[in-house]
């Protein structure tokens, strides 16, 4: 079965501590992976996906297909940085699979 | 900015009743989604179209729900009769194609209460 778990429903960190937000994914074949973001009272809105290996606002992801991971990642957050966070795949035939989320504080 | 608009953003009804649903995409974009998001769980694929053709509906209730996109532009999506069950956000998203590495745009979504 095609799934992803977010483990974390909340997650509060202090402003300029590293942050973490996990992802696992549950996949036969080469995954397409991403993380969306869903900011106070805005649409969601793609962060990055893995086949970029971009750094989009501090954040990295990177594909890790021996533990089936995708976590997201920044060194120091910042205020700016709460919001609700989704991990999704892209599976077979186009469909797409988004974790439950995970929202992060950063406490000043 | 183009953005994708969907109304209307607020629905209430009772349960056995039809309501329908329209998102305008972004212009030029063949490939258009359309999610459920119950509350507390991440958004959930629908349908979704490939201009005027659905290239996926495997995870549409398709006894209550229709979704069409006549002409390859804005769509529809319909649920008749609406249950109790059916109380969510359902969003669209439009992208220029299929190809992954194409970004998905979201719309504001339509929070549905079903009384």
């Amino acid at each position: 079965a095609q799934r992803v778990t977010q483990p974390e429903k909340l997650l509060s960190v202090f402003k300029g501590a590293p942050v973490e937000l996990k992802c696992n994914y549950s996949y036969s074949g080469s995954p397409e992976l991403f993380w969306y973001v869903q900011y106070s009272r805005q649409r969601l809105q793609l962060l990055l996906r893995h086949i970029s290996r971009e750094s989009i606002k501090g954040f990295t992801a990177d594909l890790n297909k021996g533990e089936t991971s995708f976590h997201l990642k920044k060194p120091f957050a910042q205020e700016e940085d709460s919001a609700m966070y989704y991990c999704a795949l892209k599976g077979t035939g186009n469909q797409f699979y988004f974790g439950t989320g995970t929202s992060l504080t950063v406490i000043p | 900015e183009a953005e994708v608009a969907q109304s209307p953003r607020y629905k209430i009804t009772e349960k056995s009743q039809a309501v329908a649903f329209w998102c305008d995409p972004i212009s030029g974009h063949a490939t258009l989604y359309w999610y459920r998001q119950i509350l507390g769980q991440g958004p959930e694929l629908l349908v979704q179209f490939q201009d005027e053709s659905v290239v996926d509906d495997s995870q549409l209730p398709k006894d209550r729900f229709s979704a069409e996109r006549l002409k390859g532009v804005d769509s529809t999506l319909k649920i008749q009769p609406a249950e109790l069950g059916d109380s969510a956000m359902y969003l669209c998203a439009s992208s220029l194609n299929l190809l992954s590495y194409n970004e998905q745009f979201f719309g504001p979504g339509t929070r549905l209460t079903v009384l």
